[in-house]
């Protein structure tokens, strides 16, 4: 197995909702990522999960909240989120973090959320 | 801080040859990515180079020279299906972060 696969694909949500976005590898990857990439714009990093430990936050706002619950799998808690927030939600993973060229991030199709 | 600039769109024609260039800035280099990304999709990795010359790979080949910040993905016998998105990105050896350039739209016709 050597995908990254995120749910849902498509997600709408008013401002008041509660939801999550989930990611799941199987590589035995021990680093997740998640990455917002608006419209004709590259990829923002949003976190960086190395052995189920938050090491980056890129100042991300509370209103989302990562969990990365086992190896395998990466969540994004998303709660009172504003239209801006409306992108392509990323999720990646890699063999590990770290200064080596087996560090290639490898990810999933994208979570394309709409804000209400 | 990291600064990535590539131009932001380019064209060619079926069964050209096509270099698209990246420049880059960075407090402390360690290692240059390539990615594809068609429309609506994820992005795929291409190559990577962390030493200076050439990384040849099938029809694609990338270059590095780190003196320059300097970096290009050259496309060769282009075919439709090479219409995307290209992106530089970089790691940085201070932070561990790949950071992405700005993107090249290619469009290729026939």
């Amino acid at each position: 197995d050597t995908e990254v696969t995120q749910t849902p694909k498509h997600l709408v949500m008013g401002m008041t909702n509660k939801k999550s976005l989930k990611c799941e590898q199987h590589m035995g990857h021990r680093a997740m990522y998640w990455y917002k990439q608006k419209a004709k714009k590259p990829p923002e990093l949003m976190f960086v999960y190395s052995y189920e430990k938050l090491s980056i936050n890129e100042s991300v706002p509370s209103r989302f909240s990562p969990e990365c619950p086992n190896s395998s799998l990466l969540n994004l808690h998303l709660h009172a989120l504003q239209p801006e927030d409306s992108a392509l939600y990323l999720c990646a993973s890699s063999q590990e973090t770290g200064n080596s060229g087996a560090n290639v991030l490898t990810f999933g199709a994208g979570s394309r959320l709409t804000v209400l | 801080g990291q600064n990535i600039d590539q131009p932001t769109e380019m064209t060619a024609t079926e069964g050209a040859i096509v270099q698209i260039n990246c420049t880059y800035q960075t407090s402390g280099f360690n290692g240059l990515f390539w990615y594809q990304q068609h429309a609506g999709e994820a992005p795929t990795f291409l190559s990577y180079n962390v030493l200076d010359g050439l990384e040849e790979k099938g029809r694609f080949s990338s270059f590095l020279s780190r003196s320059k910040g300097y970096s290009y993905l050259l496309l060769k016998e282009l075919q439709m299906k090479d219409s995307a998105s290209y992106l530089c990105a970089v790691r940085d050896h201070n932070t561990d972060k790949l950071i992405f350039g700005t993107g090249t739209r290619l469009q290729v016709f026939p």
